[in-house]
């Protein structure tokens, strides 16, 4: 149980295009998710904080406008890079918890995300 | 606030060795403790988990960790390496809300 489902798992886009990831916990629901970045070589980057039903806390640094974040249900969130540029390019992985449990993170399996 | 130190970016051990992988937590409450597996190109895995119950955690593959709170550390264990275990490793660290995770640790395995 507890499956989190991320798609796509990699994408390329043009330089100005926006592209949007999607993250769906599959057998539970989950009031929140979590949205990761990470660049080659290093460690995972909380993004945001995505909350079903209201607007979603961004880290320091993390431009909201940018990086928009949709939780319209228990059990989808979404991610939208706005006007991609190559330094967008990165590995974005969600990761989510069931409601009656307040440990063990699920995540997803990410999605590559390169900008040309 | 909640952090965590891995000790050494990279590890290179020999195939049957003993594997050793360090973190160091901080956190101003009762902490849970996780250990990830990333393979290239995929999602995390988790490998175990300490909620506070025993303080010695076993996880998948063979891997444990030992939850030492006066040395507030969670190193990862695994008494004999084998070549499917070469990947990154991720210490993480959650109040129950957030979770923070450490640099990671990449574990090389020599034949």
């Amino acid at each position: 149980g507890a499956v989190v489902s991320q798609h796509p798992s990699w994408v390329i886009c043009k330089s100005g295009t926006s592209v949007k990831i999607e993250c769906r916990s599959l057998d539970f629901q989950a009031t929140t998710m979590f949205w990761y970045r990470q660049f080659p070589k290093q460690s995972l980057m909380l993004m945001a904080t995505s909350n079903e039903g209201s607007k979603a806390t961004y880290e320091q640094g993390v431009e909201k406008d940018k990086f928009l974040i949709n939780h319209a249900s228990l059990t989808l969130s979404t991610l939208t890079v706005t006007s991609a540029h190559p330094e967008d390019s990165s590995f974005y992985i969600c990761s989510a918890r069931p409601l009656d449990r307040d440990y063990g993170y699920t995540f997803g399996s990410g999605t590559r995300l390169t900008v040309v | 606030a909640q952090s965590v130190t891995q000790l050494g970016s990279h590890v290179s051990v020999s195939e049957g060795a003993l594997v050793l992988l360090r973190c160091n937590y901080s956190s101003s409450v009762p902490p849970y403790l996780f250990w990830y597996v990333q393979y290239p190109n995929q999602g995390l895995q988790l490998l175990l988990k300490y909620t506070s119950a025993a303080t010695l955690v076993k996880g998948i593959n063979g891997f444990e960790a030992e939850f030492k709170k006066s040395e507030t550390s969670f190193h990862l264990t695994k008494p004999s390496a084998h070549m499917s275990d070469a990947a990154e490793y991720f210490c993480a660290v959650s109040d129950g809300g957030r979770i923070y995770f450490g640099s990671g640790t990449k574990l090389n395995v020599k034949p």
